[in-house]
């Protein structure tokens, strides 16, 4: 166990609706990222926040957006679904350069 | 651009024998290196990390082998056992303590055969 948890671990939802994804750090990691798995991106990485605010910013789509709140909890938000935003989205955190991954949330779109 | 690669996309061995599993990277900026196991439905679990002022670092029973005029990085599994079964990422990192973004490789799958 990583000690990073994510909730939920499978989410089926239509095309064009919204969803929230949950991530609690390990406890003391100030960062937050959040990463894509799909079968032919592979594990992309998304965004990545700092005791709150933004740090760094990869291949994130507009239609995605994501919070890392006081409590350092993050919550990605993925918006007007479609059928290729189907993968896994795992959540890691750090506080050195070493990042621990979460179980991951399954989302599957149809 | 960006791209770590790894060359064999399965690796297939022995119960008992040493796995050798490789990455290139292209980047030569990259000072950290991570590799990570995956196992079916689960996250990517750290197995052991490097910085680019080291060529080797051991762990328990693994290895990481870091080649800088190449950009090339190996994982070394000793006595591979039926557990170790998985897919294996090298992953690269650029820049500060606290900007972790990493670049991963597309994965090799590693089978113990008992």
């Amino acid at each position: 166990d990583s000690g990073v948890t994510q909730t939920p671990k499978h989410l089926i939802t239509a095309t064009g609706q919204r969803v929230t994804l949950r991530c609690s750090p390990r406890s003391g990691d100030l960062s937050v990222y959040w990463y894509q798995q799909s079968l032919d991106q592979g594990l992309q990485f998304l965004i990545q926040y700092y005791n709150g605010e933004e740090r760094a910013k990869g291949n994130i789509l507009e239609r995605f957006s994501a919070q890392q709140f006081p409590d350092l909890h993050s919550e990605l938000n993925l918006s007007s679904l479609e059928l290729g935003d189907s993968a896994l989205y795992f959540c890691a955190s750090s506080r050195s350069r070493t990042v621990f991954f979460g179980s991951g949330t399954r989302l599957t779109v149809v | 651009g960006e791209s770590v690669g790894l060359h064999l996309p399965t690796l297939s061995v022995q119960e008992g024998d040493n796995s050798i599993i490789n990455c290139a990277y292209s980047n030569s900026a990259s000072d950290y290196f991570i590799w990570y196991k995956q196992e079916s439905g689960k996250g990517p679990q750290f197995i052991i990390d490097i910085r680019s002022n080291m060529d080797k670092r051991q762990g328990q029973r693994v290895t990481v082998l870091l080649n800088k005029t190449v950009k090339h990085l190996s994982l070394q599994i000793a006595a591979t056992q039926p557990g170790d079964s998985a897919v294996y990422f090298c992953a690269e990192n650029i820049g500060s303590s606290n900007t972790g973004k990493l670049i991963f490789g597309q994965g090799t799958t590693l089978q113990v055969k008992p």
